[in-house]
């Protein structure tokens, strides 16, 4: 099976503009959760999509959302961009439940590295 | 506030040791606690996990060790390979809500294997 893919790989923006990037889970995986990696705060949840709702969100300002699409693959957007936005962002997808239990191993892919000037 | 604290920030073990990474956590709730290996350019990959009804778990050259009523628990990894140098993270997770409380991950380990 193909692992997670997120795209594009790199990008560069500057203050207040607005970008989105897109996470394709693995096939069959319908939960997809998105986290921020800096080097000051490391790993911080953002937000977790399950069946094309929001289901929990981490401590981030309204300037971070996300969606789902119907095939499970989905998106970030991070409106009117900051310096402090410039992170590594991840995508983890996981099954949700199989036969009835939850699955709870995530998998990350490979992230989108942002650079805000 | 940090929910999951982890230590040492860096270490630097040799070739064929023991490489001991510690957390704890704050949160009650959490019952499920994944270590994750990530290396440079590449995303967070698990290692290995365990739920709080058992106190150890092992996978080939990783153990995880689980102190419940100490609320922390440790990566060991033996006979260190220099592959095994990257940086490594802790996390918990409460399952109650059916995991959609997503990872608190522990700040990370840049562990190094000198051969």
């Amino acid at each position: 099976k193909a692992g997670v893919t997120q795209t594009p790989r790199y990008l560069i923006k500057t203050r207040g503009q607005q970008v989105t990037l897109s996470c394709s889970p693995i096939s069959g995986h319908r939960s997809v959760s998105w986290y921020q990696q800096t080097p000051g705060q490391g790993l911080q949840f953002l937000f977790e999509y399950f069946s094309e709702t929001q289901r929990n969100k981490g401590n981030f300002p309204g300037r971070f959302s996300g969606r789902q699409f119907s095939n499970s693959r989905s998106e970030m957007n991070v409106s009117t961009l900051e310096l402090g936005d410039s992170a590594l962002y991840l995508c983890a997808s996981r099954i949700g439940r199989l036969a009835g239990a939850i699955q709870e191993t995530q998998y990350f892919g490979p992230g989108t590295r942002l650079l805000v000037l | 506030q940090q929910q999951v604290k982890q230590s040492p920030q860096s270490l630097i073990v040799q070739k064929g040791g023991i490489s001991i990474i510690n957390c704890a956590y704050e949160n009650t709730a959490f019952d499920y606690f994944p270590w994750y290996q990530q290396f440079p350019g590449k995303g967070p990959a698990l290692l290995i996990a365990i739920r709080p009804d058992v106190s150890e778990k092992k996978e080939g050259r990783f153990t995880i060790s689980f102190n419940k009523s100490a609320k922390q628990f440790s990566l060991h990894i033996m006979d260190s390979q220099p592959g095994d140098s990257a940086t490594y993270f802790c996390a918990a997770t409460g399952l109650l809500g059916g995991g959609a409380d997503g990872l608190t991950f522990g700040k990370g380990t840049h562990l190094i294997i000198q051969p």
